[in-house]
Formats: C-alpha cells, sequence, structure tokens
C-alpha cells in the first residue's frame, strides 16, 4: 500500500523554465511534507517543507504548494537550471512519530 | 550545519558474510534512521531509534538488526550478506523538538555490493 505516491518517474525541461513536481498522498494523519534532492551516489538533502497548516511555502527558486482536500503537494522551481538535474522525493510524516514516508521518485532533467 | 557521516562510501562483500555500515551525527539528534534505496522503490526505512538502546522496526527489517549504544553512532548490520541485500544504505537523524525540527538529515550513503 504506497502512502506518497510521486506518478510521474521522469520529467524533462528546458533551463529557464518552470519545473513542476507532483505527490499524491493518502494518509489523512500525515501533518508534514517535505522535498528531497538527491544526485547519483550521494545522499538525499533536505530542499523545502511544509506543514498541513500552510498552502504554501517557498524559499528561493523553490515553491511548495499544499492541496489538503485532493491530498496533494507540488514542487515548483523557477527558473529551472541544470543543476537542478536529480531525483526529488516527496516525503510524508504524521501523528505521534517520526518516521517519513517516501514517494518512489521523480528524475528531473533540466536541458541547457 | 548538521553531518551525518557514514562509515564507507562503498564496500564489497561476499555472501555470508556479516557486514557492519556505522553512521555518526555530531547534532545531538535524539532519531536515528538507516534506510535503503533501489532504483523504483525509493527509500525504504530498515530501522529506526528514537534513544539510546531503543530500536524499532521499520518496514524492511528481515535480515538486519540495529545497534545504538551511544546517541550520536547508530549501526546497521546484516548477519549473514546475501545477495539480494546488494543496495544503497542511507543513514539520517533529526531531532525531536516538534514538527519544525523534524526534518531528516542524511548521510552521504553506502553502495554495498553482494558477491
Amino acid at each position: 500500500d504506497q502512502q506518497v505516491k510521486q506518478n510521474s518517474p521522469s520529467l524533462s525541461v528546458q533551463e529557464g523554465r518552470i519545473s513542476i513536481l507532483n505527490c499524491d498522498y493518502t494518509n489523512s494523519m500525515f501533518d508534514y511534507f517535505l522535498w528531497y534532492k538527491k544526485y547519483p551516489a550521494e545522499g538525499p538533502t533536505f530542499l523545502i517543507s511544509i506543514s498541513s497548516i500552510k498552502d504554501k511555502n517557498e524559499d528561493g527558486r523553490f515553491t511548495v504548494f499544499l492541496n489538503k482536500s485532493a491530498k496533494h503537494l507540488s514542487l515548483h522551481i523557477v527558473p529551472s537550471q541544470p543543476g537542478d538535474s536529480a531525483v526529488y522525493f516527496c516525503a510524508a510524516m504524521g501523528g505521534s512519530n517520526y518516521k517519513l514516508t517516501f514517494g518512489k521518485g521523480t528524475l528531473l532533467t533540466v536541458n541547457p | 550545519d548538521v553531518k551525518v557521516t557514514q562509515s564507507s562510501r562503498y564496500l564489497v562483500k561476499r555472501t555470508g558474510e556479516k557486514v557492519f555500515l556505522e553512521c555518526v551525527q555530531d547534532m545531538d539528534h535524539e532519531n536515528m534512521f538507516w534506510y535503503r534505496q533501489d532504483p523504483g522503490l525509493g527509500l525504504r526505512l530498515i530501522y529506526f531509534s528514537y534513544d539510546v538502546k531503543m530500536k524499532e522496526k521499520g518496514d524492511i527489517p528481515e535480515g538486519y538488526s540495529v545497534s545504538r549504544e551511544k546517541k550520536e553512532r547508530f549501526s546497521l548490520i546484516l548477519e549473514s550478506a546475501s545477495t539480494n541485500q546488494t543496495s544503497m544504505y542511507l543513514c539520517a537523524s533529526s531531532s525531536s523538538g516538534g514538527r519544525s525540527t523534524d526534518t531528516q538529515y542524511f548521510g552521504p550513503g553506502t553502495r554495498l555490493t553482494v558477491l
């Protein structure tokens, strides 16, 4: 039972354009959501997070949107740069524990 | 900055060997986690620990055990390595101060190959 789903295994965009990565979840107990970026042969690095009491959080070129009613969140990267090419993981947390549930990831390729 | 280090970046072992993967964090975090990452499967939680000498099973604990004797160190043990344990192993840590501090910080990973 996959509680966090990233339905697009890959995404390709042109440099300078917007990248939109999507994530859906099924567990209503999730109340904190995170995006991680991972380069090959490296550990994931934290990008941005959002609490369920918000619907938007912005940090520089990265914005995360949360639609609780649809159980959907998205990561927007504007403008996209070739260095953004990586696998992006959506993760969620909820209840009284500190466990993260990860999606399977989306490979973003930004073409120069 | 949070620093999570793992004892090896690359490791090659033979089937049946006992394998130790070590993880150290320098931020006095209460929580530590071990994941494995496989293509198409994302990150899957093996074991985690909320405190020294505490451990809890994650989603795929079979074939693994863990040890946490000191707060900063969390070890993953493969009692008898098998080829299906060839994977990238990732350690992470987080604090327990509330949601805004629950972010997990990851080490660089250990690429383990079992022959």
